[in-house]
């Protein structure tokens, strides 16, 4: 598979703090990527996506950034909330259908 | 969002019998689907991708004979962990993927073999 690889395996943060989760993939033909999060025992939930032909979206306090030039994807989530721990993959379309994941990240919300 | 539907979420079997998992896209059609094995703190890796009405196509490493993948509807893939063993014990999980690009996940089936 491709290897998409995430910097920190876990983040901690306090409540009401921004976090920043960060990504980095091996493929520069993927045009399309997508980060998910995911609570123990559940499967992946979509948050964000975003194509290449952008560097950045915004969705609901979260944002996606992307930089193709060092290949590299990060998830901005504005004023975390003990509701957002878990753990956060993103994932990379490099060629048909198929989505490759990173590792992970867990991050953890402190009151 | 999309509702994909995995079935069952949790399923315990003797070593040497069979198990089948459903994944049902609820409110969409899905020419493909794909499946994913993750182990306890550990990302989801690519088995296969299924496809309606054709052969899966299975990832490197991922035996086809122990893992049959059956797409025969547009809404519907199933896996069947064939002799299943202890070593087979791990969380599967569907998706399936929307014509706009976003791929959306089932709730995962939790499996153990004892």
């Amino acid at each position: 598979g491709e290897s998409v690889g995430l910097h920190l395996p876990t983040l901690s943060v306090q409540e009401g703090d921004n976090s920043i989760i960060n990504c980095a993939y091996s493929n520069s033909a993927s045009d399309y990527f997508i980060w998910y999060k995911q609570e123990s025992g559940k499967g992946p939930q979509f948050i964000i996506d975003i194509r290449s032909n952008m560097d950045k979206r915004q969705g609901q306090r979260v944002t996606v950034l992307l930089n193709k030039t060092v290949k590299h994807l990060s998830l901005q989530i504005a004023a975390t909330q003990p509701g957002d721990s878990a753990v956060y993959f993103c994932a990379e379309n490099p060629t048909g259908n198929q989505f490759y994941f990173g590792t992970g990240t867990s991050l953890t919300v402190i009151p | 969002g999309a509702v994909v539907s995995q079935h069952p979420s949790r399923v315990i079997c003797k070593s040497g019998t069979s198990v089948k998992i459903e994944c049902r896209s609820l409110d969409f059609q899905a020419t493909t689907m794909f499946w994913y094995r993750q182990f306890p703190k550990k990302s989801l890796m690519l088995m296969a991708t299924s496809n309606e009405g054709s052969k899966a196509t299975y990832e490197q490493g991922v035996e086809k004979d122990k893992f049959l993948i059956n797409h025969a509807s547009l809404t519907l893939s199933t896996l069947t962990v064939t002799s299943a063993h202890p070593e087979d014990s791990s969380f599967y999980i569907c998706s399936a993927r929307l014509q706009t690009g976003g791929a959306f996940f089932g709730q995962g089936t939790r499996l153990t073999v004892v």
